[in-house]
């Protein structure tokens, strides 16, 4: 079985500045899928990026981008120019290649934005 | 607007009595997942169908149970045999085959259950 961990429970930026959230997985597949999801205090479940595990090149949307070591199985998100709309929980997500059988969730990491 | 809607935002229930949470989509989409989340949790996966009439259990499908009669709805069911429902429930709907990005899930506003 597949599993997502998230080692920071927590993490604090002074707005305008940079912060980068950490996960790892462990996969015995070669094909499949990485997520990063934002879930603001209204519980809304908001996709912010997506990576290919068959892709080198990493993905990035505005000021968010992804560090994506394959031999490592690490993804972390890269959250630049930090705004005070970032604070939410972030999850970090897994799905194998054919993509139709659920996501695997980590247990997130709260942000903060200090103003 | 295409979207997911659940019902109800919240939900109160007493012990020993079943209740039924309603999920519809109108984006045309195949697949249709039951996550749970608790405190300090991340989503975990009850139930998901990839298509009508066929579902398959995910990793906590214990007290629960679904049905996929129609392509837009995917209603779960909490039985008095789950043994701590009180939780945050999230439906989510993705396609597949092809027919646009692989695992994106496209999520409900969830319901809030409490057991009184």
């Amino acid at each position: 079985a597949q599993t997502v961990t998230q080692s920071q429970p927590e993490m604090s930026v002074q707005e305008a500045e940079t912060v980068t959230l950490s996960c790892t997985y462990d996969t015995s597949e070669s094909d499949y899928y990485l997520f990063w999801y934002k879930q603001p205090p209204s519980r809304q479940m908001i996709l912010v990026i997506r990576q290919e595990a068959y892709k080198q090149q990493n993905a990035t949307e505005n000021r968010f981008s992804v560090n994506f070591q394959k031999a490592a199985k690490s993804f972390s998100l890269k959250i630049s120019d930090s705004q005070l709309g970032d604070a939410a929980m972030y999850f970090c997500a897994y799905c194998n290649g054919g993509g139709a059988d659920g996501l695997t969730f980590g247990k997130g990491t709260h942000l903060i934005i200090q103003p | 607007d295409g979207g997911i809607t659940q019902s109800p935002k919240y939900l109160f229930r007493k012990e020993g009595q079943n209740v039924t949470l309603s999920c519809e989509q109108n984006l045309n989409h195949d697949a249709m997942y039951w996550y749970r989340q608790d405190p300090g949790q991340g989503l975990r996966l009850i139930y998901y169908s990839q298509i009508v009439n066929d579902f398959q259990k995910g990793d906590i499908a214990e007290g629960y149970s679904v049905s996929r009669e129609k392509k837009e709805s995917f209603p779960l069911t909490v039985t008095s045999a789950q043994k701590n429902p009180t939780a945050f429930y999230l439906c989510a709907s993705s396609t597949h085959g092809g027919r646009g990005p692989v695992g994106e899930q496209f999520f409900g506003p969830g319901t809030r259950l409490t057991v009184l």
